[in-house]
């Protein structure tokens, strides 16, 4: 029930694509759903996030859309760039179980192709 | 806003010595988090402190792990005894308290930790 599950493994898209992400969970103590990218040697950087009382955030060419009642969200990247290669982990953080440690996804490796 | 950091960034060592990590947060920031991160995985959660309590730990947490923050602001993760399975990558990372809700936490680049 901590898990989250994310798809696909890994993702190739041409350049000025759309890229999307997908993730998945059963917990209803989520109740903040963030997105981070990765790259290589690097810590995780924060994108964009969440809560479940909005269904669509945008930032820049980023956006999450968030379907509560299929205990779904995703993150679309507009227009992928070649410097978008990295991996991504979306999380999910149960406050209303009182923690506030972050459940990750088994990340996504994205490449564009220039 | 220096941003999270941590020391050393590499560390190899031999099997059963014991290593300590360092990570600075972000300052004003009260809450701090440890991370474990190895290759092709999400990071997994190990334990998390507001200002110098240590409120949670993980299960991952064994008792040859042990991580302090005297003084609310820096901390350390000190391993002993290491062994081969604690290769990863660990990662610190800090969040502010105020205000209602969730509050985004910010990642250091981590120490990676290879073990002999």
């Amino acid at each position: 029930q901590q898990q989250v599950k994310q798809s696909p493994q890994s993702l190739i898209v041409q350049k000025g694509g759309i890229s999307i992400i997908n993730c998945a969970y059963e917990n209803t103590a989520f109740d903040y759903f963030p997105w981070y990218q990765q790259f290589p040697g690097k810590g995780p950087a924060l994108l964009i996030a969440i809560r479940p009382d909005v269904s669509e955030k945008k930032e820049g060419r980023f956006t999450i859309s968030f379907n509560k009642s299929a205990k779904q969200f995703s993150l679309h990247i507009m227009d992928s760039q070649p410097g978008d290669s990295a991996t991504y982990f979306c999380a999910a953080q149960p406050t209303t179980s009182g923690t506030y440690k972050y459940i990750f996804g088994t990340g996504t490796r994205l490449k564009v192709l220039a | 806003d220096t941003g999270v950091s941590q020391d050393p960034r590499h560390k190899i060592t031999k099997r059963g010595q014991n290593v300590t990590f360092r990570c600075d947060p972000i300052s004003e920031h009260n809450r701090l988090y440890w991370y474990r991160q190895t290759l092709g995985q999400g990071p997994e959660f190990l334990t998390y402190f507001q200002n110098e309590a240590q409120l949670e730990k993980s299960r991952l947490l064994s008792d040859r792990f042990s991580a302090e923050r005297p003084k609310g602001s820096f901390s350390t993760l000190e391993i002993q005894r290491t062994e081969q399975g604690d290769s990863a990558m660990y990662l610190c990372a800090s969040s502010p308290l105020f205000g209602q809700g969730n509050q985004p936490q910010h990642f250091g680049d981590g120490t990676r930790l290879s073990i002999l």
